[in-house]
């Protein structure tokens, strides 16, 4: 159980174009989601927190207008990534809050989407 | 400023041994802890969590909390190759949130 989806796996694109990732929980409704962003040998970062049909958190230094966040159902929240620049070219992971099981800050995480910006 | 310290390691043990994996948090309203096991070029995976001060064992997996002390530790006992991954310390700073360590990196020799 507690399995996180993650779509595409890996994306390359070129500068100015925009990235939509997908993060699903495929086993458990999910009030909460994250996304994180990883650059290599780094700690992850959290990027915002997705509630259900309310709008994204954002975390302090993250532009809510590049970096926009739809949490459109239990299951289902995107993360669009527009007017990449080389320097967004990170791993972007998300993770599900499995509400009440065992407890309700147990985040899973999905594979991640590593992301080049040419 | 939140913060969680975890030395950077590598720490390195033979095959069969116990690795120590320690974290520091500064946050003293935590009231949950995640170890995560990241394996190079993949997302973190949930290995335990903790709550309560003392120790809590799962099959390999030791946790050990103590909330006065700041201080919470991952045991792996009888470590494999396998194991061989960075150990991410999370500490729930609210809202459901973690806050991550840069992570230990671990490497079993065979």
């Amino acid at each position: 159980g507690a399995v996180v989806s993650q779509h595409p796996s890996r994306v390359i694109c070129k500068s100015g174009t925009s990235v939509k990732i997908e993060c699903r929980s495929l086993d458990f409704q999910a009030t909460t989601m994250f996304w994180y962003r990883q650059f290599p040998k780094k700690s992850l970062m959290l990027m915002a927190t997705s509630n259900e049909g309310s709008k994204a958190t954002y975390e302090q230094g993250v532009e809510k207008d590049k970096f926009l966040i739809n949490h459109a159902s239990l299951t289902l929240s995107t993360l669009t990534v527009t007017s990449a620049h080389p320097e967004d070219s990170s791993f972007y992971i998300c993770s599900a809050s499995l509400s009440g099981y065992p407890f309700t800050d147990t985040q899973y995480f999905g594979p991640g989407t590593r992301l080049t910006v040419l | 400023q939140k913060e969680v310290e975890q030395n950077s390691g590598p720490l390195s043990v033979p095959e069969g041994a116990i690795a120590s994996l320690n974290c520091t948090y500064s946050d003293r309203g935590s009231q949950s802890f995640f170890w995560y096991r990241q394996y190079s070029g993949k997302s973190p995976e949930l290995i335990m969590s903790i709550y309560s001060n003392g120790d809590k064992e799962d099959g390999r997996f030791t946790a050990q909390l103590n909330k006065a002390s700041q201080y919470v530790s991952l045991l792996i006992r009888d470590s494999q190759p396998s194991d061989s991954a960075t150990y991410l310390c999370a500490p729930e700073t609210g809202a459901n949130n973690l806050f991550f360590g840069t992570g230990t990196r671990l490497t079993v020799i065979p």
